[in-house]
């Protein structure tokens, strides 16, 4: 079974609708990431969470809210979709400050659009 | 701010051959990491190679390297024998003490059978 799982994988929205994307993580980890990725502009960071009580904002956080419901479970949520929100949409873990370089791991992606 | 840098956004290759891909970043910092990773078709995000900015001997993962060159700032990423499982998109990443990932822009890379 995968590690990290996002659900949905695809979604198709409409403009003005309150969606969420849900992130699972079996790895043990407390650090947890959103990241969304645009043709020509590499990923993006949108929110970020330490842990179950410390969320921080990303690079791009407007129009997002994020809800860390466990150590395994890390929400992103659009409350107004719009078509610029259409992107690939992914969650990542790490273990920092665990040994070594603390790789992030990442989910499959969802990819929204917003008609 | 650190800023990541991937100044060909495609590269074709013949198979069997080398190629190698560019990066260069910005900070402040001298303790970081970076990282390449593969993005392939199925647009799982895949480790490929990790460099710690303190050890100066290049990483090897397999058929791939990286010149790691800390002065200049500059992190290129080689390609040995090149397959066809290897096009992809390819990102370059730095991440430094806050533990945030800066993403560079992604550069696309065609095997040419």
């Amino acid at each position: 079974d995968a590690d990290v799982t996002q659900t949905p994988r695809n979604r198709i929205t409409k403009t003005g609708k309150r969606i969420m994307l849900e992130c699972s993580q079996t790895k043990g980890h407390d650090r947890m990431y959103w990241y969304r990725q645009d043709p020509g502009l590499g990923l993006r960071l949108i929110y970020y969470s330490f842990d179950v009580k410390d969320i921080n904002k990303g690079e791009i956080s407007d129009g997002y809210s994020v809800s860390r419901q466990a150590q395994a479970k890390f929400s992103l949520s659009l409350e107004s979709a719009i078509p610029n929100q259409t992107a690939l949409y992914f969650c990542a873990t790490s273990d920092w400050p665990g040994p070594g370089p603390n790789e992030q791991f990442f989910g499959p992606g969802t990819r929204l659009t917003v008609l | 701010a650190q800023t990541v840098t991937q100044s060909q956004p495609e590269m074709s290759v013949q198979e069997a051959e080398t190629v190698t891909l560019s990066c260069t970043y910005d900070t402040s910092e001298s303790d970081y990491y970076l990282f390449w990773y593969k993005q392939p078709p199925s647009r799982q995000m895949i480790l490929v190679i990790r460099q710690e900015a303190y050890k100066q001997q290049n990483a090897t993962e397999n058929r791939f390297s990286v010149n790691f060159q800390k002065a200049a700032k500059s992190f290129s990423l080689k390609i040995s024998d090149s397959q066809l499982g290897d096009a992809a998109m390819y990102f370059c990443a730095y991440r430094g003490r806050d533990d945030k990932i800066i993403f560079g822009k992604g550069t696309r890379l065609h095997i040419l059978p």
